[in-house]
């Protein structure tokens, strides 16, 4: 059975860089045939897929984080990570790692919440 | 961007009722559309892949029909444990893109 859980600091401070670690087990994140994503969710509102990577490291990012955002991997540690600089409170969010096979999410982190405050 | 347009963004119904929640593409997406179940405080759940196909594991009460732009996922007789957000999601293009969200209630 596929794991993920998402790592990182609960509270980031206005302008500082977001680094979030996601550790995949009971699978190898150098599986072909998988991408590997994170997922954003706003207190109280709808989902927003920031990007994903691939274990070829082949990245996609979504064109309105696209300056601030990066997705790597690390196969050693069975590991991928998303870095987000600049950040504000229009950040603060649920962030969510998520595997996905074909074209559909099918396995999720729990999930982490991450508030930008001074 | 594919806009998705998912209606009611809320609802209410009685144990053993019929749900049906809709959602709407802003353009053909075919059967590239993907369903998921949010319980409160959870990750999503994926439901329903390609538009119909139950992913394993799932009740079968809960399916999933459509193509093109419009897209239906429906709970067949609506159980306690179906409390939740439903969300549709399209795989035909990226930006990879969800619905806003429907709420299901029980009465």
């Amino acid at each position: 059975q596929v794991q993920l859980q998402e790592s990182g600091p609960g509270l980031v401070k206005p302008s500082q860089t977001l680094s979030l670690t996601c550790t995949v087990s009971g699978g190898s994140i150098s599986s072909g045939g998988y991408s590997w994503s994170w997922v954003r969710q706003h207190p109280g509102k709808g989902l927003e897929w920031i990007g994903y990577i691939y274990n070829t490291g082949s990245t996609y990012y979504i064109p309105s984080l696209k300056n601030r955002v990066t997705i790597s991997v690390d196969t050693s540690k069975n590991q991928f990570s998303l870095k987000l600089s600049s950040m504000t409170a229009a950040d603060t969010a649920v962030y969510f790692c998520a595997r996905v096979y074909v074209d559909y999410f099918d396995y999720w982190g729990q999930g982490i919440l991450v508030t930008v405050s001074s | 961007d594919i806009q998705m347009t998912q209606s009611p963004s809320s609802l209410s119904a009685s144990v053993g009722d019929r749900v049906t929640v809709t959602c709407r593409a802003s353009q053909s997406i075919s059967s590239y559309l993907n369903w998921y179940q949010q319980k409160p405080g959870k990750a999503p759940k994926l439901l329903i892949y390609s538009a119909s196909s139950l992913q394993s594991g799932v009740p079968s009460r809960f399916s999933g029909s459509g193509s093109g732009t419009d897209f239906t996922l429906s709970i067949s007789s609506l159980q306690p444990e179906d409390l939740a957000t439903y969300f549709c999601q399209q795989s035909y293009s990226t930006p990879l893109t969800f619905g806003g969200g429907t709420k299901v209630q029980i009465k």
